[in-house]
């Protein structure tokens, strides 16, 4: 496609349920990142992928979140046993290679009750 | 704790008018990005400044990066309602990209 994709671009759901958020590079980007930005925050470095690879997890909040990336292309966030202090906009950047100008997605817009 | 410190949180000018915005931190960045963010969508790359004391202009947007590699500024001269969004600094070290909480410009008509 011409951009990063994300889906869905919003999701409501209840405390404690698990939820899975979706990305969609730039055709051939190698590398994938994902990013929180909450109300008044800036952007929060949850996790990068070269390749399928995920060398540093160390932003991902708490072990109820995990991500993978298949096939070099799509990636899935997913959050377990959602809280509400998860609320917040999930956005996705890719970019051609590491350290290169990274683009990104939409965002999808994540409300816990 | 922000790495990146944004100032000012929220500006609000009239059309036509000059603006600056700032961008500190304490850390020394190999590189400093400007990002523009609209409701609704990511943000979007204005510039990428690398040299210590680098000035680049975009027509009316001029963005500084300081001497020591530390601090940098936005500054938007004749300010126009197209100019209004959330104005995000972003520090560069390895693959990882440190941003600042953004300042928030409305430009009135």
């Amino acid at each position: 496609g011409a951009g990063v994709s994300q889906s869905p671009s919003n999701k409501v759901t209840e405390k404690g349920k698990d939820v899975e958020l979706r990305c969609d590079p730039i055709s051939g980007h190698t590398a994938l990142y994902w990013y929180r930005q909450s109300l008044g925050q800036g952007l929060e470095f949850l996790i990068y992928f070269q390749g399928n690879s995920a060398p540093d997890k160390s932003g991902l909040p708490s072990d109820r979140f995990s991500a993978e990336r298949t096939g070099g292309s799509v990636s899935t966030l997913t959050i377990q046993r959602t809280q509400q202090e998860d609320s917040a906009v999930y956005l996705c950047a890719s970019s051609f290679y590491l350290q290169e100008t990274q683009y990104f997605g939409p965002g999808t817009r994540l409300l816990v009750l | 704790t922000q790495l990146l410190e944004q100032s000012p949180q929220f500006l609000s000018i009239q059309e036509g008018e000059n603006l600056t915005v700032y961008c500190n931190s304490s850390s020394v960045f190999s590189s400093l990005q400007w990002y523009r963010q609209e409701p609704g969508e990511g943000p979007v790359l204005l510039v990428t400044v690398v040299t210590g004391g680098e000035v680049k202009k975009l027509k009316r947007l001029t963005f500084q990066f300081g001497d020591a590699r530390k601090d940098s500024s936005l500054h938007i001269t004749a300010a126009q309602p197209g100019d209004t969004g959330l104005y995000l600094c972003a520090g560069g070290r390895d693959y990882k990209l440190s941003f600042g909480a953004g300042t928030t410009v409305t430009v009135r008509a």
